[in-house]
């Protein structure tokens, strides 16, 4: 069965600084991966997603993952933190079972960005 | 194009009441999902329609029922509310209703229920 680790539920960083969020998945077929961010009293929000296209991924806000399998991990970075992204971010990864497409989300990671 | 629309945004209950949670979409997308999320746990899913007709529990199913309306609806009963139901539930939808596409899932913007 698949599963994702988020390391570290709270992570703080300076305005400018750099942003990674790091995410760790298990899964028995290649997988198809997802970061989501939640603002305040908000849904989710896809950032980026992972389809075996290509290994390095970007998406909104300047947001970037990088795919490692060797590491089983699908970190996420941001070379430059703005106040504006401080928010929580969930990693997910496709689980598919019983002929079913299902997300299997970890327990989240909320940025606090200071100036 | 509204999305994904959920009613209602905030609700009190007390233990042992019944209600129903509302979700629908406008994408014409075929999979539906209802989730909860509590803190320090990210989302976990308690049911999900891959299709009009169709519907299959997720990890945390107990105390809950659904009905898919249509293709449009899918709502989110509560029987009989505990303390422990206590939490935002998010709905979301996803195009296709291929097993191996790579779809992203679409989020409404969640209901928080309080249970007494």
């Amino acid at each position: 069965a698949q599963s994702v680790t988020q390391l570290g539920s709270h992570v703080s960083v300076s305005e400018g600084a750099l942003v990674l969020l790091r995410c760790n998945y298990s899964s028995s077929v290649p997988p198809y991966l997802f970061w989501y961010v939640q603002y305040p009293n908000q849904g989710l929000q896809l950032l980026l997603k992972y389809t075996s296209a290509a290994t390095l991924v970007k998406g909104i806000n300047g947001f970037e993952a990088e795919f490692k399998k060797s590491e089983t991990s699908f970190h996420l970075t941001k070379p430059s933190a703005h106040m504006s992204d401080a928010a929580e971010y969930f990693c997910a990864v496709t689980q598919f079972s019983g002929g079913y497409n299902k997300l299997i989300f970890g327990a989240g990671t909320r940025l606090a960005v200071h100036p | 194009n509204a999305g994904v629309t959920q009613t209602p945004k905030f609700q009190v209950l007390k233990t042992g009441q019944s209600m129903t949670l509302q979700c629908a979409q406008d994408m014409n997308h075929n999979s539906m999902y209802w989730y909860r999320q509590d803190p320090g746990m990210g989302l976990r899913l308690i049911y999900y329609s891959a299709s009009e007709g169709t519907t299959d529990k997720g990890e945390v199913p107990n105390g809950y029922n659904v009905s898919r309306l249509n293709k449009r609806e899918f709502s989110l009963r509560l029987e009989s509310a505990a303390p422990s139901q206590t939490s935002v539930y998010f709905c979301a939808s996803r195009p296709g209703q291929g097993v191996f596409s790579y779809n992203e899932q679409f989020f409404g913007p969640g209901t928080r229920l309080t249970v007494l």
